[in-house]
């Protein structure tokens, strides 16, 4: 199992580019989430998911979307990059109510 | 909004010290984690509790649940260097839609440097 992995593990973007970012679990979690993690603020829930073709939003979801179309894939796309998305962004499964996995992070910095 | 709030921010300590970290709200939550992060990893969970005055031990780690499910607290016996990192609680939410979607709520985190 490789568990949660994400790609890409760093990334610069302009002001107004667009990109998506990967995420897929191998664990066939129906949960899955997108957090962001800023100093000194833990995490903060962006969207998740309860299963294919189900999401919705999270604490700070403006200016991302997701979709869910199948259970191992979850993608957060980022419409319009502004220098406020800079952060490290984690994707999370978990079965039912146990234990969320996290994947490795991406760091992004918006220009 | 549910918050939940870690004390100290970041805690330095000489190897063979103990420390406690402490993670407080004023909502309750139907349980709470506690995950410690490494420099470029993602959160790994440490423990679950789920009852209120649970007590969980872990080795040289020692973990709380309030009584009414608020608050919780994390105690390292002898710390050693290898437990340096990031502490953080999450709390699942105990409102029934937010629970169905697994939500958790994180604290701001614990900075724990053990010195040898």
């Amino acid at each position: 199992n490789a568990g949660v992995t994400q790609t890409p593990k760093f990334q610069v973007l302009k002001t107004g580019q667009s990109m998506t970012l990967q995420c897929a679990q191998d664990m066939n979690h129906e949960y899955m989430s997108w957090y962001r993690q800023d100093p000194g603020m833990g995490l903060r829930l962006i969207h998740y998911s309860v299963g294919a073709g189900i999401t919705d939003q999270g604490e700070v979801p403006n200016g991302y979307n997701v979709s869910r179309s199948t259970t191992e894939d979850f993608p957060l796309r980022l419409l319009s990059a502004a220098p406020s998305q800079t952060s490290v962004y984690f994707c999370a499964s978990s079965l039912d109510r146990a234990a969320q996995y996290f994947g490795p992070g991406t760091r992004l910095t918006v220009l | 909004t549910q918050l939940l709030e870690q004390s100290p921010q970041f805690l330095s300590i000489q190897e063979g010290e103990n420390l406690t970290v402490y993670c407080n709200s004023s909502s309750v939550f139907s349980s709470l984690q506690w995950y410690r992060q490494e420099p470029g990893e993602g959160p790994v969970l440490l423990v679950t509790v789920v009852t209120g005055g649970e007590v969980k031990k872990l080795k040289r780690l020692t973990f709380q649940f309030g009584d009414a499910r608020k608050d919780s607290s994390l105690h390292i016996t002898a710390a050693q260097t290898g437990d340096t990192g990031l502490y953080l609680c999450a709390g699942a939410s105990a409102w029934v839609r937010e629970a169905a979607g697994n939500k958790l709520t994180f604290g701001g985190g614990t900075r724990v440097l053990v010195k040898p």
